[in-house]
């Protein structure tokens, strides 16, 4: 696509419940983050895919939170249990090879409410 | 402490003048550092990366690298009403797969 696609662009849902948050990278580019922002913070660090493989994880807060990208370019963040905490806009990002110095490419993201 | 540190602002600059924007970084392993800007709602877009000491220039825009210092800037010159935004400094320590984000500047340039 011509850009990174994030869907839905707002979410709301209820405290425990599960919600999915997926992102379309720009087309042949092979890494993808994503990041959590919240209100008046920078994004923060969840979690790179390289190909179809997590080869970051390590931003991830706990175990409620879980990405795939099983084909190697549309990749979901997966959010069980959700908590009020939870709730900030969540954004993708793609560029074209590895991590080092490469451009990144951010989604409009995907602003989660949780109530 | 936190990986990158900015003064939140509000910094108010008159169009015309020259907005200076600073950041600090902890980690001494850091070896790339950006600077995104990020309108009101929308994502952060790149508009200056620098991984030597020293200026880098581009357009109206100036990135400024101390490693000593562990200090990196960005000025704007001939500072434009559409430049209001906030502007986040990044740094990435080299082999690792994530930017540490600064909480963000944000600037208002007033006609």
């Amino acid at each position: 696509g011509a850009g990174v696609s994030q869907t839905p662009s707002n979410k709301v849902t209820e405290k425990g419940k599960y919600v999915e948050l997926r992102c379309d990278p720009i087309s042949g580019h092979t890494a993808l983050y994503w990041y959590r922002q919240s209100l008046g913070q920078g994004p923060e660090f969840l979690i790179y895919f390289q190909g179809t493989g997590a080869a970051d994880d390590s931003g991830l807060p706990n175990d409620r939170f879980f990405a795939v990208r099983p084909e190697g370019s549309v990749s979901t963040l997966k959010i069980q249990r959700t908590e009020r905490g939870d709730s900030a806009v969540y954004l993708c990002a793609s560029s074209k090879q590895g991590p080092l110095n490469e451009k990144l490419f951010f989604g409009s993201g995907t602003q989660l409410s949780v109530l | 402490q936190k990986e990158v540190e900015q003064n939140s602002g509000p910094l108010s600059v008159p169009e015309g003048a020259i907005a200076s924007l600073n950041c600090t970084y902890s980690d001494r392993g850091s070896q790339s550092f950006f600077w995104y800007r990020q309108y009101s709602g929308k994502s952060p877009e790149l508009i200056m990366s620098i991984y030597s000491n020293g200026d880098k220039e581009d357009g109206r825009f100036t990135a400024q690298l101390n490693k000593a210092s562990q200090y990196v800037s960005l000025l704007i010159r001939d500072s434009q009403p559409s430049d209001s935004a906030t502007y986040l400094c990044a740094a990435r320590t080299g082999g690792a797969n994530n930017l540490f984000f600064g909480t963000g500047t944000r600037l208002t340039v007033i006609p």
